[in-house]
């Protein structure tokens, strides 16, 4: 158990929806990560929160947004679900960068149909 | 864009040493190394992280060579537990963009 917490684990919607992922980091550690990771394929680095505040984006896209609140938790939102946004998205936290190891969660299988 | 470049798969025989090869040829001085394992479709786990000492944990040793162009994680005695997917990532303390790959698919044959 990493101590990072992913809701929901699997999650079915239709196309055109809009979906919340949920992400509860270890406690005490202030980043947060979100990756994509479609079959077969490797993760993809979405977006990093510190402490609130965005730090760095990769390749996000537009319909695709996150937030993390005082309390550290933190939400990836997914509008306007296409087919291939069927996918493992992952969320991962470190006590601050990289510097240090970074835990993943379980994972939140979406599946797009 | 991932900056190392790793072989697609290796098999090793359980109780062997699996030494698993990395390059990152363009690595920056204030660069880490650092290693993930990705068991089947579970998150990704933390293994060990260098900077140009080589490193021991109790999970793996990681060597770096001197020049930091390339490494090798060590795994002392595989086994069938360790079959998996291994990422050589390299990133700053100071940056955030962690590539992680198509990494080495690592088999542990009985």
């Amino acid at each position: 158990d990493s101590g990072v917490t992913q809701t929901p684990k699997h999650l079915i919607t239709a196309t055109g929806q809009r979906v919340t992922l949920r992400c509860s980091p270890r406690s005490g550690d202030l980043s947060v990560y979100w990756y994509q990771q479609s079959l077969d394929q490797g993760l993809q680095f979405l977006i990093q929160y510190y402490n609130g505040e965005e730090r760095a984006k990769g390749n996000i896209l537009e319909r695709f947004s996150a937030q993390q609140f005082p309390d550290l938790h933190s939400e990836l939102n997914l509008s306007s679900l296409e087919l291939g946004d069927s996918a493992l998205y992952f969320c991962a936290s470190s006590a601050q960068g990289f510097s240090a190891e970074a835990f993943f969660g379980q994972g939140t299988r979406l599946t797009v149909v | 864009d991932a900056k190392t470049t790793q072989p697609p798969s290796m098999d090793c025989a359980e109780g062997r040493a699996a030494n698993l090869p990395c390059n990152h040829s363009t690595i920056s001085g204030n660069e880490y190394v650092y290693w993930y394992r990705q068991i089947h479709s579970q998150g990704p786990q933390y293994i060990i992280h260098g900077l140009k000492n080589n490193e021991t944990n109790e999970m793996a040793s990681l060597i770096i060579t001197e020049d930091r162009k390339s490494s090798t994680l060590i795994l002392p005695h595989a086994t069938l537990r360790d079959t998996a997917v291994y990422y050589c990532i390299v990133g700053s303390n100071t940056g955030n963009q962690f590539y992680f790959g198509t990494g080495t698919s690592l088999t542990v044959i009985p």
